[in-house]
């Protein structure tokens, strides 16, 4: 079955700067990638996905990326802000069964 | 409120009880899914249903772990005998035919 790694755990940016977030997975037949935001105690929270037609997808300040060559994909978030502070988790399907990374906890220092 | 809901919202049981949660989809969403979550880790797939059809189960989900949605709307997760090791957010995600993952809030279920 699909496998997804992610990295970092924890990631800790200057307000301002910018955060980077990788996935590798290992099926080649995944063709969706979502990116999820999970508040402590939250639900997770849709941020922004792309299919595996396009290699890479950008909306405002988040963006991501898409290698299928190398079965990876990266969350880009530029201008950090105090409240992208959160748990970002990647996923990775080719059907119904939407497998995902253990979360990257983001901290933006002020 | 039109998201995902779920019932309850944490539930404490003792090992051994039974417990059944809730979950009730975005209206017009023909795919229900269930996920476990423990602390540390991202959503670990468990089932899902197309309808009132389940038609996947994770190997995760042990005989003692049933799941219905009888008229294709909500859906009920029941876990039988409890274990310690069953404490875990418990989250239920709804979809448009392939579409994106709705979640609900999720169940925190501890077991004592």
């Amino acid at each position: 079955g699909e496998n997804v790694e992610q990295h970092p755990s924890t990631l800790s940016v200057q307000e301002g700067d910018s955060a980077v977030i990788k996935c590798t997975y290992s099926d080649s037949a995944s063709n969706y990638f979502p990116w999820y935001k999970q508040e402590l105690g939250k639900r997770p929270q849709l941020i922004i996905d792309i299919r595996s037609n396009v290699g890479e997808k950008k909306d405002q300040r988040i963006a991501v990326t898409l290698n299928k060559t190398a079965k990876h994909f990266s969350l880009h978030i530029t201008e950090t802000q105090p409240e992208d502070s959160a748990v970002y988790v990647c996923a990775a399907s080719q059907n119904e069964k939407l497998t995902f990374g253990t979360g990257t906890r983001l901290t933006i220092i002020p | 409120d039109t998201g995902v809901s779920q019932d309850p919202r944490h539930k404490i049981t003792k090992r051994g009880q039974n417990v059944t949660f809730r979950c009730d989809p975005i209206s017009e969403h023909n795919r229900l899914y269930w996920y476990r979550q423990t602390l540390g880790q991202g959503p670990e797939f468990l089932t899902y249903f197309q309808n009132e059809a389940q038609l996947e189960k994770s190997r995760l989900l042990s005989d003692r772990f049933s799941a219905e949605r009888p008229k294709g709307s909500f859906s009920t997760l029941e876990i039988q005998r409890t274990e310690q090791g069953d404490s875990a957010m418990y989250l239920c995600a709804s979809s448009l035919a392939s579409g994106i993952r709705y979640f609900g809030p999720g169940t925190r279920l501890t077991v004592t």
